[in-house]
């Protein structure tokens, strides 16, 4: 079974620093995706990163980026120059085989003004 | 704004009872998956359905069901309700349905069983 593993329930950041917000995984199967979405105080879910399995460089996009170590099992997600909007849970995936999804259990970032 | 629609956004029912959540994936997404994120169980994936066939099953319950349409559109029905039902359910969508494809998701329909 997919498994994926958050041990940070909650990190505080100072506004403009960077941060970063762990995850490792455990998985079988050698091809899968590694996801990362932030959900607001709104509730929402939104798509911030993917990461595939055979990718050779490490994703990003805007101020995220995935600190990908393979071997490691580990997909950690840095944001550079957090800002207030930053605030929110931010949830780890895996997805494989035919789309199924392992969330993790969330890790609670608040930034500091 | 995703593009991923959940109607109704609240529901409240009784234990017991039956409810039907609807989803519209985004312009051209041909798969649809269902979660349900609940304080005690976290994001919990139930099930996937590519093109109205169903493609892969998580953690969903017998009494819970879904079906895609042929205008792609979902349907989640949860029957014989308990109290444990309560939870945020999440309608997502993707182009494909294979690991590359990045997931949207809808802005939750909050089930509130009393």
């Amino acid at each position: 079974a997919q498994k994926i593993t958050q041990t940070q329930p909650g990190m505080f950041v100072q506004e403009k620093e960077a941060v970063t917000l762990d995850c490792t995984y455990d998985t079988s199967d050698p091809s899968y995706g590694l996801f990362w979405y932030k959900q607001p105080s709104s509730g929402e879910m939104i798509f911030l990163i993917y990461q595939g399995s055979y990718d050779q460089q490490n994703a990003t996009e805007g101020r995220y980026s995935l600190n990908f170590q393979k071997a490691r099992k580990s997909a950690n997600l840095v944001i550079s120059a957090s800002q207030l909007g930053d605030s929110a849970m931010y949830f780890c995936a895996t997805v494989w085989g035919y789309q199924k999804v392992t969330f993790g259990t969330g890790t609670k970032l608040q930034v500091i003004p | 704004d995703s593009g991923v629609t959940q109607t109704p956004k609240h529901l409240i029912t009784a234990t017991g009872q039956r409810v039907t959540l609807r989803c519209s994936p985004r312009s051209g997404d041909l798969s649809v998956y269902w979660y349900q994120q609940s304080l005690d169980q976290g994001l919990q994936f139930l099930i996937q359905y590519y093109n109205g066939e169903e493609r892969a099953k998580g953690n969903i319950l017998e009494r819970f069901s879904a079906q895609q349409f042929p205008d792609l559109h979902s349907e989640l029905n949860l029957s014989s309700l308990e109290l444990g039902d309560s939870a945020l359910y999440f309608c997502a969508s993707s182009e494909e349905g294979d690991s590359k494809d990045t997931q949207y998701f809808g802005p939750g329909t909050r089930l509130t069983v009393l």
